[in-house]
């Protein structure tokens, strides 16, 4: 089976432009999350979706940043205008997830290779 | 805002050491899971802990859950090449509703060398 799957690997791109990011989570997951990684901050939850709505996105840092999950095999991050601290490594993460339930254990997260965006 | 603190953030040994590393917080962790990052990869999970007091083992690794479920430890008997990466604890706390929302320690960056 094919793991979480990101797009594009690398992206450089100008201050103020716009930045999309692609994640396809591993099918039949239905948790779905979006990390941020930088040396600074280190790995830092964005917003996570379940069942493709989303849940906390009290992490996006700020209006320029908006995710989307119009279905369960896709999702996108999108920055809009970029700037230059906005560079850092965006992981998606996928897991299975109880919607609706009380649970006790963590499921498994399963992260994709990451997205290393450079705004210069 | 649940912090979890690891220990060292840097460790530079020799292949045929031992080390531990450290994660805590002063937050109740209904389980926490430690993961292994490789330069240019996502973090992959090691394993995960649910018991206060609970230890289990992963080959050359122990990892350890504090009784009060506030830390957790790992480690790594005469340690390896292979072993090298970026550490990362994370702790699932308690209640927070139907999705795993976890919350991600600062990372024990590890070199382990000939």
């Amino acid at each position: 089976d094919a793991g979480v799957i990101q797009s594009p690997r690398h992206e450089v791109t100008e201050m103020g432009q716009e930045v999309t990011l692609r994640c396809k989570p591993i099918s039949g997951h239905n948790s779905l999350f979006w990390y941020r990684q930088t040396m600074m901050r280190g790995l830092e939850l964005l917003i996570y979706f379940n069942n493709n709505v989303p849940i906390d996105d009290s992490g996006m840092p700020e209006d320029r940043f908006s995710a989307k999950m119009p279905n369960a095999s896709f999702s996108t991050l999108k920055i809009q205008p970029s700037e230059p601290r906005d560079s850092a490594v965006y992981f998606c993460a996928s897991s299975h997830g109880l919607a609706g339930t009380l649970r006790t254990v963590s499921y498994e997260q399963y992260f994709g290779p990451g997205t290393r965006l450079t705004v210069t | 805002t649940q912090l979890l603190e690891q220990s060292p953030q840097f460790l530079s040994i020799q292949e045929g050491e031992n080390l531990t590393v450290y994660c805590n917080s002063s937050s109740v962790f209904s389980s926490l899971q430690w993961y292994r990052q490789e330069p240019g990869e996502g973090p992959v999970l090691l394993v995960t802990v649910v018991t206060g007091g609970e230890v289990k083992k992963l080959k050359r690794l122990t990892f350890q859950f504090g009784d009060a479920r506030k830390d957790s430890s790992l480690h790594i008997t005469a340690a390896q090449p292979g072993d090298t990466g970026l550490y990362l604890c994370a702790g699932d706390p308690v209640n927070t509703g139907t999705a795993s929302k976890l919350t991600f320690g600062t990372g024990t960056r590890l070199q382990v060398t000939l």
